[in-house]
């Protein structure tokens, strides 16, 4: 199984600062044949479903600010967040859809400083 | 808008069964695959299974090893989770989430809308 490990486990950043979130795969999520990273990364409010922010790595869900931003390739990836803002306070995944069993980092839990 | 709603879920004990349903609306249930995910009290997302859009093919997490079981129905727009043996370890909130792609143009791919979940606890 493709093992998701994300750092920090948590971290707290001011608002309107930037917020930093990494990601890495045990192999490598890219698919060389169309060129595609399958990392997704979600975001998860306290009693609320996760919401999918990010897919192919980089390609921001319709609807999510362009505040959040990913990058990365391969097995290392990154969630940005610029300007935070008091509405981002959330636990965050990433996941891999490359290999079955698809599978989740343990979570980075954002919070205000 | 797409709606996932999530029923079926309750206490139940160690060695029970339950099935669970997530009745879609708001888009062509039959194009896209869905997937079952889990979370634990306090704890992390886990991957439960998928299924493509016509049930052709299923896939499981590790875990499961034969005890739960992924389906649909398509003329009823509703996708299924089985389980049985059922362990203390299975407590979670069992979220059902549709596919972002339509299955004509990915074989899988991540969830993108997700339901409120439903709860199944496993204690005597």
């Amino acid at each position: 199984d493709i093992v998701m490990t994300q750092s920090p486990d948590s971290l707290a950043v001011s608002l309107g600062e930037r917020a930093t979130i990494n990601c890495k795969s045990s192999q490598s999520v890219l698919y060389t044949s169309n060129n595609k990273n399958y990392l997704a990364w979600f975001q998860q409010k306290p009693g609320q479903p996760p919401k999918l922010l990010i897919y192919w790595a980089s390609t921001r869900e319709s609807g999510v600010p362009d505040r959040f931003s990913g990058s990365g390739s391969g097995t290392d990836f990154t969630l940005t967040i610029s300007n935070l803002q008091a509405e981002d306070v959330a636990v965050y995944y990433c996941q891999q859809y490359d290999l079955v069993p698809f599978t989740f980092g343990q979570g980075t839990k954002l919070e205000i400083k | 808008q797409v709606q996932l709603v999530e029923s079926g879920g309750g206490v139940v004990q160690p060695g029970g069964s339950l099935r669970l349903s997530c009745e879609a609306s708001g888009f062509t249930f039959n194009t896209h695959g869905m997937h079952w995910v889990r979370q634990a009290p306090g704890k992390g997302l886990q991957w439960v299974a998928f299924i493509r859009n016509d049930g052709s093919s299923t896939f499981y997490g590790d875990f499961v090893k034969g005890r739960f079981t992924i389906s649909r129905a398509n003329s009823k727009n509703t996708l299924y989770l089985q389980m049985v043996s059922l362990r203390p370890d299975d407590t979670a909130v069992y979220y059902c989430a549709r596919d972002r792609f339509d299955s004509d143009t990915y074989f899988y791919g991540t969830p993108d809308y997700w339901g409120q979940g439903t709860r199944v606890t496993v204690s005597s």
